[in-house]
């Protein structure tokens, strides 16, 4: 079974720039896959930041970008700030119906 | 604005049963596919189920199929997962979410808003 990986942890600077990455146990991440990312903070739901690979959802400051890089999706925080702190997740479509979601990481802004 | 809100967790024996709900306003409910996700104590999120607006497609992973049933009520505006033969490892916040459109197609496949969740406890 494809697994979803991500970084279990990261860290970066306030003013800092940092990408997280989304891959595949086997294979490439491709823009067929429409990579989503959320967030989440402790307690809270998820909230949309980027979804069909690189657009942002409303509200969402432009300081967060989707992309691919190489064979994995990639989110890029440019400028973090200390509200960046959070556990950031990405899903990918399957096929066949069924998402997964990787296994997140956690961002510590310091 | 829209609005999620699930109900129906609760504490329950292994092997037991539960049904939670999500009541949506806000949107026409009909139009549009929903999903539920949960996420264990301390872990990270694990995609469940996900049916099309209009209730003739379904979806599960693997971890659930045959156990979990998502279905809905379009005239009631109500999302279900009916949960049977539930383990420990079925301990999670359930939290239902919106696609952006009634089918499922890998192009919408993004979920938003999400409820709060509800706390599904497993255990004897």
């Amino acid at each position: 079974q494809t697994v979803v990986t991500q970084e279990p942890s990261f860290s970066v600077s306030p003013g800092g720039t940092v990408t997280l990455t989304c891959g595949l146990s086997s294979g490439s991440v491709s823009t067929s896959y429409y990579p989503s990312w959320y967030q989440q903070t402790p307690g809270q739901a998820p909230r949309t930041l980027i979804y069909n690979i690189n657009i942002r959802s409303s509200g969402v400051p432009d300081r967060f970008s989707g992309s691919i890089l190489g064979n994995k999706a990639a989110l890029t925080i440019t400028g973090a700030q200390a509200d960046d702190e959070s556990d950031y997740y990405c899903v990918l479509y399957m096929g066949g119906g069924i998402s997964v979601f990787g296994g997140g990481t956690k961002l510590t802004v310091l | 604005e829209v609005q999620l809100l699930e109900s129906g967790g609760g504490l329950v024996q292994p092997g037991g049963s539960l049904r939670l709900s999500c009541a949506a306003s806000g949107f026409t409910f009909s139009s549009y596919t929903m999903t539920w996700v949960r996420q264990a104590p301390g872990k990270g999120l694990e995609w469940v189920s996900v049916i099309s607006g209009s209730g003739s497609a379904t979806y599960y992973a693997d971890s659930v199929k045959g156990r979990f049933t998502i279905s809905r009520d379009n005239s009631m505006n109500t999302l279900y997962l009916q949960m049977n033969s539930l383990g420990v490892e079925d301990t999670a916040v359930y939290y239902c979410a919106k696609y952006p459109t009634s089918g499922i197609r890998r192009e919408d496949n993004w979920f938003d808003p999400w409820g709060q969740g509800t706390l599904v406890t497993v255990s004897s």
